[in-house]
């Protein structure tokens, strides 16, 4: 069965650091473009970034650009987004997502991780 | 970047009912374009792909159309649970945007 299971969520200042996880499972997580997807409470979704299958090329929404870096480790079947400079308006739920045809569309989603920036 | 606008922002339908979803784009994004349905507490689920082909274990009710900049999602005969919000999302490149979404709500 296939499964995402993402986790680092928590509450941090304005300015700080957190680093999300995604654990996968169920595929060849090697062959596949991932990605981290939010959603602001009560908002709607916006694609944050996402990694090519040997972490080579990177994509990053402008609204994360310099701030957010993606990752991911093939050997243990997880991709990471290192968020740094948090602001109150990063505060949402953060999914992972992939795709089963390699293509910009997401198949497969997580349950999601809370982010929440706030003094 | 190519902006998605939705319409319209809710839809009051009942039971049986047929429902139109449209999604604009600010230019051609030939058929690229997908549509997801999201529950409360649950991540949304992909309902179509490349304008108008249907995942596995997606029901028949639900069709797509369009190409170029004007979309549909037609939803035949309304369940239960087919109320929801509904996304649609550009897949053809990155940037990767997504419309505001509608909210089909019960009448």
């Amino acid at each position: 069965e296939v499964q995402l299971l993402e986790s680092g969520g928590d509450l941090v200042q304005p300015g700080g650091s957190l680093r999300l996880s995604c654990a996968a499972s169920g595929f060849t997580f090697s062959n596949y473009v991932m990605n981290w997807v939010r959603q602001a409470p009560g908002r709607g979704l916006e694609c944050v970034s996402s990694i090519s299958t040997t972490g080579e090329t990177t994509y990053y929404a402008e609204s994360v650009k310099g701030r957010f870096t993606i990752s991911r480790d093939n050997s243990e079947n997880t991709v990471y987004l290192q968020m740094n400079s948090l602001r109150a308006e990063d505060t949402a739920l953060y999914y992972c997502a992939y795709s089963y045809s390699n293509t910009w569309q997401f198949d497969c989603w997580g349950r999601g991780t809370l982010v929440t920036v706030s003094s | 970047e190519i902006v998605l606008t939705q319409s319209p922002a809710t839809l009051s339908l009942s039971p049986g009912e047929r429902a139109t979803l449209s999604c604009r784009a600010s230019q051609s994004i030939s058929t690229h374009l997908a549509w997801y349905q999201q529950k409360p507490g649950q991540a949304p689920r992909l309902l179509m792909y490349e304008a108008s082909h249907r995942p596995g274990g997606i029901p028949a009710r639900f069709s797509g159309s369009g190409s170029g900049t004007d979309f549909t999602l037609t939803i035949s005969s309304l369940e239960p649970e087919d109320f929801a919000v509904y996304y649609c999302q550009k897949r053809l490149d990155w940037p990767i945007t997504f419309g505001q979404g509608t909210r089909l709500e019960i009448k």
